[in-house]
C-alpha cells in the first residue's frame, strides 16, 4: 500500500521561498513519476510539474519554469517541490501524487498526499 | 494546452438517481488519455477512473467512464450520499497534463 506523507503547513512572506516534502513508503520509489499539483482556495487543481526519480529529470509546466524546482531523494523515498519568488497568488494547497504506471512520465494519480496549506501574506 | 471543459457547473440531484457528468477537451487528449476524480472538503482528489473507463481500485461499480478523443462522460448510477462531490476530469495525453474546472454534484 502505498503512502504519500507530506511536509505541514507553512507561512510565508511575499518574495521568498518554501519547499514541501513527500515522503513515500510502499512500493517502489524510483519507478513511478510524483508529481505536484496545487489547488488555491476555492479554485480547481493545476499541475505543476513531475520528476520520474528512475530518468532523476524533472518537467515543469510552462507556468512555473524557473521558479519551481522537483526534486526527488531515492534514499529517504523523498521528493520535494520548492517554489521561489512567492507572491499572494500562490496560496494555495499543493499535493503530491504518484502516477499509477511504472515509468510513466504521464499517467493518472492513483496516490495522492494529503496535502500542505502555504499562505503568502505579508 | 489542451483545455478540457466540464459541464454542467452544478449538478443537483436527489439520493437514488443517476448522474451524468461531461467532459470535453479542446483538442484530442490521444486515445483514452483521462481520468476522474472525486474531491470532498479539506480532502485529496481520489482516482475513480483512469483510460476514460477503467475503475480504480475499490471504486464502487456505480461509476462508470466513456468517451474517446474529444468528448468523455463520467456516469454515476443511483446516487449514494457519499457520491455528493466535487468532481474533476483529467487528461494526461500531452504536456502539459490538465484538469477540468470541476463538476460540483449536490443534494436537490
Amino acid at each position: 500500500q502505498v503512502q504519500l506523507l507530506q511536509s505541514g503547513p507553512e507561512v510565508k512572506k511575499p518574495g521568498s521561498s518554501v519547499r514541501v516534502s513527500c515522503k513515500a513508503s510502499g512500493g517502489t520509489f524510483r519507478s513511478n513519476s510524483i508529481n505536484w499539483v496545487r489547488q488555491a482556495p476555492g479554485q480547481g487543481l493545476e499541475w505543476m510539474g513531475g520528476i520520474l526519480p528512475l530518468f532523476g529529470t524533472a518537467n515543469y509546466a510552462q507556468k512555473f519554469q524557473g521558479r519551481v524546482t522537483i526534486t526527488a531523494d531515492e534514499y529517504t523515498t523523498t521528493a520535494y517541490m520548492d517554489l521561489r519568488s512567492l507572491t499572494s497568488e500562490d496560496t494555495a494547497v499543493y499535493y503530491c501524487a504518484r502516477v499509477g504506471v511504472v515509468a510513466a512520465l504521464r499517467a493518472w494519480f492513483e496516490y495522492w498526499g494529503q496535502g500542505t496549506l502555504v499562505t503568502v501574506s505579508s | 494546452d489542451i483545455v478540457l471543459t466540464q459541464s454542467p457547473g452544478t449538478l443537483s440531484l436527489s439520493p437514488g438517481e443517476s448522474a451524468t457528468l461531461s467532459c470535453r477537451a479542446s483538442q484530442s487528449v490521444g486515445s483514452s488519455y483521462l481520468a476522474w476524480y472525486q474531491q470532498k472538503p479539506g480532502q485529496a482528489p481520489r482516482l475513480l477512473i483512469y483510460d476514460a473507463s477503467s475503475r480504480a481500485t475499490g471504486i464502487p461499480d456505480r461509476f462508470s467512464g466513456s468517451g474517446s478523443g474529444t468528448d468523455f462522460t463520467l456516469t454515476i448510477s443511483r446516487l449514494e450520499p457519499e457520491d455528493f462531490a466535487l468532481y474533476y476530469c483529467q487528461q494526461y495525453g500531452s504536456s502539459p497534463q490538465t484538469f477540468g474546472q470541476g463538476t460540483k454534484v449536490e443534494v436537490k
